[in-house]
């Protein structure tokens, strides 16, 4: 498995801002992804991000808005820009872990960071 | 396509009651099947998982079994206690792209 850890843990921001979300892995790993879980709600993903290549964005998710960065097999970042209200969530990285070399792996586990909350005021 | 679907809940159990959250499940194919934890102001932590059709996951007393006839990967847990308080989710994996469908999620209350 990995470890994964994130910052801040949490952070209270003007809407308006920017906050840019750190995730650092003990292993060097393929694919990153990061999450949004609103009050209460289950996981929506915001992007894949591979290292050496552009984050794939899901479906109502942009790169003006949540910029990605993935400079390298253990580092990603996630930037909430232009914050308002409404972005105020859980954002969560997680990595994918594979018991075998296939793509798609035949059996791959996520593990997940422990979250940044962010409230937007 | 694929989906997870989980009971709502919340479910509010007395101390070592048994629990089941049921999770049903669409997908192509026959992926591996997961059950995540939240507890409260954490990140998700995988509980236990099975990779083909009759495999039982179980981890900390929780068990789910796969069974491909029913597309069904229900938790149960004999006993709760109150640290099992908490967010489940019942997750499966998109063939194509490692990504993960997550169910909605169901709030676990224990009471002492």
């Amino acid at each position: 498995s990995a470890v994964i850890s994130q910052k801040p843990s949490r952070d209270i921001c003007q809407r308006g801002t920017s906050l840019t979300i750190q995730c650092q892995v003990d292993s060097q790993v393929t694919m990153m992804f990061w999450y949004r879980q609103q009050p209460g709600q289950s996981l929506t993903l915001i992007a894949t991000a591979n290292q050496g290549s552009e984050a794939t964005y899901e479906s109502g998710f942009v790169i003006d808005k949540f910029p990605i960065s993935r400079p390298n097999l253990t580092f990603s970042t996630l930037t909430v820009s232009n914050m308002s209200p409404e972005d105020s969530s859980i954002y969560l990285c997680s990595v994918l872990w594979t018991s075998g070399n296939h793509f798609p792996s035949q059996n791959p586990e996520q593990y997940f960071g422990p979250g940044t909350r962010l409230t937007v005021t | 396509g694929d989906s997870v679907t989980q009971m709502e809940g919340p479910v509010t159990l007395s101390e070592e009651a048994f629990l089941t959250i049921n999770c049903t499940y669409t997908a192509t194919g026959y992926p591996s099947l997961f059950w995540y934890v939240q507890y409260p102001g954490e990140g998700l932590q995988l509980l236990l998982k099975a990779t083909k059709a009759d495999d039982k996951g179980s981890n900390k007393g929780f068990e789910a079994t796969y069974r491909k006839e029913t597309t069904s990967f229900h938790l149960e847990k004999g006993s709760v206690q109150v640290s099992d308080s908490a967010v489940y989710f019942c997750a499966l994996p998109m063939n194509r792209d490692d990504k993960i469908i997550f169910g909605k999620g169901t709030r676990l209350h224990i009471l002492p």
